[in-house]
């Protein structure tokens, strides 16, 4: 079956550090790929997006590239804040349906 | 655009019990579905719908059951509740299905002593 797996952390950065979080997935076909991030008591929020192989999803200096010979959807900024401490997930969905697969979440902590 | 609106945000329960959770999707999203959130197991799909019809469901035993009412509103209904299913409740809509964004609701924290 499908799956994601994720580097789940915790991870502990500083204020402007360059910041990635590696995600690889196990699909047949094409998923289109997601990452969801869920602040401290909140649901989650989709943080960016792709469709399709080489597309990238960017939001809030966040990017991530659907690379399909690696099975990878990385995601990265280049400079973090204190602000972007929470924690993200990684996820796909396929074949015409609204099943989210999601890896086991990555806790971020940012200090100033 | 209101988002995605769920009641009760949280409730206890005791073991034996029943409860039905809420979900109101934003506005013209016709597919709901919903996930449950533990510290163990991650996050988990339960089952979705879309048109009042259920068109998947997650490996869950048959006291999880769900509907969606012809305004797209949803509700989760879990009997015989086990301490196991304490857990966060998420509830997602989306304009249509396949592979389209879903946007979450807060969510419904569940506790089962």
């Amino acid at each position: 079956g499908n799956s994601v797996t994720q580097m789940e952390g915790p991870v502990t950065l500083s204020e402007e550090a360059f910041l990635t979080i590696n995600c690889t997935y196990t699909a047949t076909g094409y998923p289109s790929l997601f990452w969801y991030v869920q602040y401290p008591g909140e649901g989650l929020q989709l943080l960016l997006k792709a469709t399709k192989a080489d597309d990238k999803g960017s939001n809030k200096g966040f990017e991530a590239t659907y690379r399909k010979e690696t099975t990878s959807f990385h995601l990265e900024k280049g400079s973090v804040q204190v602000s972007d401490s929470a924690v993200y997930f990684c996820a796909l969905v396929q074949g015409g349906s609204e099943k989210l697969v999601f890896g086991k979440g990555m806790k971020l902590t940012v200090n100033p | 655009k209101a988002g995605v609106t769920q009641t009760p945000r949280y409730l206890i329960k005791t073991r034996g019990q029943q409860v039905t959770l809420s979900c109101s999707p934003i506005s013209g999203h016709r597919s709901v579905s919903w996930y449950q959130q533990t510290p163990g197991q991650g996050l988990q799909f339960l089952f979705e719908y879309f048109s009042e019809t259920q068109r998947n469901k997650g490996n869950f035993p048959g006291r999880f059951s769900g509907r969606q009412f012809s305004n797209s509103r949803s509700e989760m209904n879990v009997s015989t509740l086990e301490l196991g299913d304490s857990a966060l409740y998420l509830c997602a809509s989306s304009l249509k299905v396949g592979g389209d964004e879903q946007y979450f609701g807060p969510g419904t924290r569940l506790t089962v002593t």
